[in-house]
């Protein structure tokens, strides 16, 4: 595996399921981000991690609960999802210091909450 | 002041044709400027980025102009393509603290026809 992979790369959950999704860089990258695209709107920066530990979390509901174990691996866990919240989900990872700034994203996951 | 507005949201072009794509910003702690290009079922990848202390940068057919005092930035593809077609998005960042992240704000998207 290559760059940065996501699955599942669709899903489909009722409101009252609990789902995961994953991420995973292959990139010796040490920051990881969560970000969820909606149709005609910016991506939306969820969280951010910096060497496993969570720094920003940009007014995201609870019923969105984010986990980094390690810098290579990110974990995105749902549960009582709203439909609104049907978007497709991606993961990024980067460098944290030096010239590259570069965001690397996955394929991202297509979330229908039903 | 974190909003990057992007100008057209759809933009159909003839194949050779300049495709060009505009954005401003307002926060001037920006100093990172990129444009990536989505396809569909693939996330947004890198296509070319600018820094401030440069008014242009071309990489091919591609080219960012920047203009630093009306805090403006266009992508510029020369000799549009049909395999172009894509979804395009820019974006700035700043420094932030030592040791920290950066964070990305995107503009929301312009959708490029070119047509054969």
């Amino acid at each position: 595996e290559t760059g940065v992979t996501q699955t599942p790369r669709h899903l489909v959950m009722g409101m009252t399921n609990k789902k995961s999704l994953k991420c995973e860089q292959h990139l010796g990258h040490n920051a990881m981000y969560w970000y969820k695209q909606s149709a005609k709107k910016p991506l939306e920066l969820m969280f951010v991690y910096n060497f496993k530990e969570q720094t920003e979390n940009n007014s995201v509901p609870s019923r969105f609960s984010p986990e980094c174990p390690n810098s290579s691996h990110l974990f995105l866990h749902l549960h009582t999802l709203q439909p609104e919240d049907s978007a497709l989900y991606l993961c990024a990872s980067s460098q944290l210091s030096g010239a590259e700034y570069e965001q690397y994203f996955g394929p991202g996951t297509r979330l229908t909450v039903t | 002041q974190q909003q990057v507005k992007q100008s057209p949201q759809s933009l159909i072009v003839q194949k050779g044709g300049i495709s060009i794509i505009n954005c401003a910003y307002e926060n001037t702690a920006f100093d990172y400027f990129p444009w990536y290009q989505q396809f569909p079922g693939k996330g947004p990848a890198l296509l070319i980025a600018i820094r401030p202390d440069v008014s242009e940068k071309k990489e091919g057919r591609f080219t960012i102009s920047f203009n630093k005092s009306a805090k403006q930035f266009s992508l510029h593809i020369m000799d549009s393509q049909p395999g172009d077609s894509a979804t395009y998005f820019c974006a700035a960042s700043g420094s932030g603290s030592s040791g920290s992240a950066r964070q990305l704000t995107f503009g929301s998207g312009t959708q490029l026809t070119v047509l054969p």
